[in-house]
């Protein structure tokens, strides 16, 4: 079935550093979706993007929707212990209200 | 109080025996999904409903079964558990997002650790 692939796969950085993590299809995608997993929690809906090219912020988030729409990019700026957990990307497949979820970005942040 | 709460939280079961997952919503949203995650593979929907009378398989319902008994309940069953259904599992509800007019929002509830021996 359609699948999301992101990378990394997983990343170890410390405190303060800058991240980024993409998430590309082999489909179109008309809207992207970034979510975060608190450890312990579910997803919870970070930033949603709707046109190519567009580019959103959520306080140190930053996500851009790739111009082929096929890809998306998530950055974090400064990032602290807080933002520790698993980043997903998401997308509604055509034609259905339901949701295709990537295969996800684990982030473990150093003090 | 949370809006979707799973019960329950963590079950340890054996191979063969029929389980049930239990979820919960007070948003008032119709439409609600379970899906599994594994790791490295992300979300995989398993069934979603649209309302009380709409059910349709995801992804990956062999092995599995729904019950939507009401509007505020999403019911999850393995009618005979095999190891490799052990997972994590999440019940999720929907409702639109401001800004799009055909895409929702999912609401996550915290996950049911489920494990098969």
């Amino acid at each position: 079935g359609q699948q999301l692939n992101q990378s990394p796969q997983s990343m170890f950085i410390q405190e303060g550093e800058d991240v980024s993590m993409n998430c590309t299809s082999s489909s179109i995608f008309n809207t992207w979706l970034w979510y975060k997993q608190d450890p312990g929690e579910g997803p919870v809906l970070l930033i949603a993007l709707y046109k190519a090219g567009e580019l959103t912020s959520n306080g140190r988030l930053t996500a851009q929707f790739g111009i082929t729409r096929k890809d998306s990019f998530l950055n974090i700026s400064a990032s602290i212990p807080s933002d520790v957990g698993i980043y997903f990307c998401a997308g509604p497949l055509t034609g259905f209200q339901k949701l295709v979820f990537g295969t996800g970005t684990r982030l473990l942040v150093s003090p | 109080d949370a809006d979707v709460t799973q019960t329950p939280r963590n079950r340890i079961t054996k191979t063969g025996k029929r389980i049930m997952l239990e979820c919960s919503q007070t948003k008032g949203h119709d439409r609600m999904y379970w899906y599994r995650q594994d790791p490295g593979l992300g979300l995989r929907l398993i069934y979603y409903s649209f309302d009380v009378k709409d059910i349709n398989k995801g992804e990956i319902s062999d092995g599995y079964s729904v019950s939507r008994q009401a509007q505020a309940k999403f019911s999850l069953s393995l009618e005979s558990a095999i190891p490799n259904q052990t997972a994590l599992y999440f019940c999720a509800t929907s409702e639109r997002l401001k800004g799009s007019r055909s895409f929702y929002e999912q609401y996550f509830g915290p996950g049911t650790r489920l494990t098969v021996t």
